[in-house]
């Protein structure tokens, strides 16, 4: 079994379009993130929900929106889609834990999104 | 803020020889430090990290990191490259709220 999944795997789609990302992990961790990976490779943290709440919001624009429906799972919503937003979407979770046991993050295989 | 700087974009070594791939942090207070690694076309894998105690510290597939304080250094090290470790190393500090920041990443080409 895959321990953090994502679908879909790739996205294509035109400027203005809205689309969602969903992803589910089986880890039993208890907090969830969305990376974005620039076409240069750079990672940067978009949101972390733990159990549920929404516990880091980078600056991101309001058209993206994530949810999390239970602790499992992690859906991103882009509204409005732009040429920027083309990137690969990294889902990942851990145990929101301190000290020593924080900090292990796991990855999905990402999704791949291109605007036209 | 913390943050980790990787300043070489790509490494090259041959097979059998050591590698290592560099990593200085800027952090107040004690460090958090990682290494993820990402073949292509995948998520990124955890490799090892850096908590507190020992500066060496083993990780994944043979590799290892030193922890220096004095020069603010995360090196990853591997005794002996593999043409199958060539992939994007990252290394990466944690901040608040379990957050990972990373760095640029760093190419590495193992050449048989």
């Amino acid at each position: 079994d895959t321990a953090v999944s994502q679908t879909p795997k790739y996205l294509v789609t035109q400027m203005g379009n809205d689309k969602s990302i969903k992803c589910e992990q089986n880890l039993g961790h208890d907090t969830m993130y969305w990376y974005k990976q620039d076409s240069k490779k750079f990672l940067k943290i978009m949101f972390s929900y733990n159990n549920k709440e929404l516990i880091i919001n980078e600056t991101v624009p309001n058209r993206f929106s994530p949810k999390s429906p239970d602790k499992a799972h992690l859906n991103l919503h882009i509204n409005s889609l732009e040429l920027g937003d083309s990137a690969v979407y990294f889902c990942a979770s851990s145990l929101n834990a301190g000290g020593p046991l924080g900090g292990e993050l796991f990855f999905g295989e990402g999704s791949r999104l291109t605007v036209l | 803020a913390q943050s980790v700087a990787q300043p070489e974009d790509q490494v090259n070594v041959a097979e059998g020889n050591p590698l290592t791939v560099k990593c200085t942090y800027s952090v107040s207070g004690n460090p958090y430090l990682f290494w993820y690694v990402q073949y292509p076309n995948r998520g990124l894998q955890f490799l090892l990290k850096y908590i507190t105690g020992d500066n060496l510290v083993k990780g994944s597939y043979g590799f290892e990191a030193e922890f220096n304080k004095s020069q603010t250094s995360f090196h990853l090290k591997k005794p002996s490259a593999l043409v199958s470790d060539s992939a994007l190393y990252f290394c990466a500090v944690r901040e608040y709220g379990n957050k990972l920041v990373f760095g640029a990443g760093t190419i590495l080409r193992v050449k048989s």
